[in-house]
């Protein structure tokens, strides 16, 4: 079976701080996804970003990185310099491997960015 | 290029009442997923669709429960009779699906009042 525990339930932030979003994951495929999304004020899930098993680079994209370390079955997610706009719930999640597309999702991290 | 697309965005109705939920998946997306929010489980996969044909239905609550796909390009959640648990806003995400988990890419959600 596959789970995800996202063991921060909210995080307060003052603006231009870093936070990092905790995701860790049990699975038993050794191939499988991993994603975030986030889901601002607005309501809508908006995809973050996918990586797959065999690629633990880490990456970065603007204020945003990903730390994936298959050893610890940790996935963490980095904003650098956060901003009011960053303000929302952000989900991880994990699918297996091949032909499984369903996705498990944790139960999400809320944001807070104050000014 | 157009989005998921769901409609209503907002429904409110009575207990016993039947209600219907549609989705219009993004174009050549072959993966069709229907999930469910509410703030005591989350996000919960109910059904997922493959080529318009269903594949795995174990997150279906119960018969009251059904959906359907009768083409590429729409799909429907119905709840009959419905009751006022089944209140949560209600997602539609597809993907392409190439043997291997692409990024599902979500409308808007419905949120579904049941009084």
């Amino acid at each position: 079976a596959q789970k995800v525990t996202q063991a921060q339930t909210e995080i307060s932030v003052v603006e231009k701080e870093d936070v990092t979003l905790d995701c860790v994951y049990e699975t038993r495929d050794t191939t499988y996804y991993l994603f975030w999304y986030k889901q601002p004020p607005s309501g809508e899930l908006v995809f973050l970003i996918r990586r797959n098993s065999f690629d633990e680079q880490n990456e970065i994209s603007g204020r945003y990185s990903w730390n994936f370390q298959k050893s610890t079955s940790s996935f963490n997610f980095t904003i650098t310099a956060s901003q009011v706009v960053d303000s929302a719930v952000y989900f991880c999640a994990l699918s297996g491997g091949s032909n499984d597309y369903k996705l498990s999702f944790g139960a999400g991290t809320t944001v807070t960015v104050r000014a | 290029d157009a989005g998921v697309i769901q409609s209503p965005r907002h429904e409110v109705t009575e207990m016993g009442q039947e209600v219907t939920l549609r989705c219009k998946p993004i174009s050549g997306h072959n993966s069709l997923f229907w999930y469910r929010q509410t703030m005591m489980r989350g996000l919960e996969l109910l059904i997922y669709f493959n080529n318009n044909v269903p594949i795995d239905d174990s997150g279906m609550p119960e018969d009251r429960f059904s959906a359907k796909m009768p083409n590429a390009s729409f799909s429907t959640l119905k709840i009959q009779p419905s009751e006022p648990r089944d209140s949560a806003v209600y997602f539609c995400a597809s993907s392409l699906a190439m043997g291997e988990a692409q990024p599902q890419h979500f409308g808007d959600g419905t949120r579904l009042s049941i009084l």
